[in-house]
């Protein structure tokens, strides 16, 4: 089973930020949280990982709190280019062994 | 440089009939992988494999076998297909154990 809940459709509107919470309550504390996203029946894409602290690229921003028992995505500035499902896995035992959930469908509205 | 190439795309079989999907990377990554998607679900682990000659079983390993002779190619094998491997079929691979898995586009196949 995954260990992360995540909700399972959200809304955005176009240009606004779009914030994707997981919930990862049993995480251990050498376990990282990666996010992926999957565009219509595309393989999925890596957007960013975190172990502790926040984390930034060019795509996103990973928010972890300070008990590590949830995070939050950011897509600062949502275009309709990122309507997809986005999944929050905490890896298990190496990159080989990501356990996908059922992820958010994240919905861009112009 | 093409990332993970999977072929072919798309396949429809015959109940007890085998085949090979294969998946290639020219990124030298040691980690491969085989996840199988079905409809409204998350990717599960088929196959791994931590570099040339080593494989290991994931969560859904029964009806397929996998070998890695080389760095590069990492293919799946279908020995006798049935109904229930109707699926998308995504190969990933890895610089290392944690980092982030490159996806290829898929192979949709159908057991008919």
């Amino acid at each position: 089973d995954a260990k992360t809940t995540q909700p399972p459709s959200m809304d955005c509107a176009e240009g606004r930020a779009a914030n994707l919470p997981c919930n990862h309550s049993t995480i251990s504390g050498n376990e990282y949280v990666y996010w992926y996203r999957q565009i219509h029946s595309q393989g999925p894409q890596y957007i960013i990982h975190g172990l502790k602290n926040n984390e930034t690229n060019e795509m996103a921003s990973l928010i972890i709190t300070e008990d590590r028992k949830s995070s939050t995505l950011i897509l600062p500035h949502a275009t309709l280019r990122d309507t997809a499902v986005y999944y929050c896995i905490v890896m298990e035992g190496g990159a080989q062994k990501l356990v996908f959930g059922q992820g958010t469908r994240l919905t861009i509205n112009p | 440089n093409a990332g993970v190439t999977q072929t072919p795309k798309f396949q429809v079989l015959k109940t007890g009939q085998s085949m090979t999907l294969q998946c290639a990377q020219d990124m030298n990554h040691e980690y491969m992988s085989w996840y199988r998607q079905d409809p409204g679900m998350g990717l599960r682990l088929i196959h791994y494999s931590v570099g040339a000659g080593i494989t290991d079983q994931g969560e859904v390993p029964n009806g397929y076998n996998v070998s890695r002779s080389t760095t590069e190619d990492f293919p799946l094998r279908l020995l006798s297909a049935a109904p229930s491997q109707t699926s998308v079929y995504f190969c990933a691979s890895s610089s290392g154990i944690w980092a982030p898995l490159h996806f290829g586009n898929g192979t949709r196949l159908t057991v008919t």
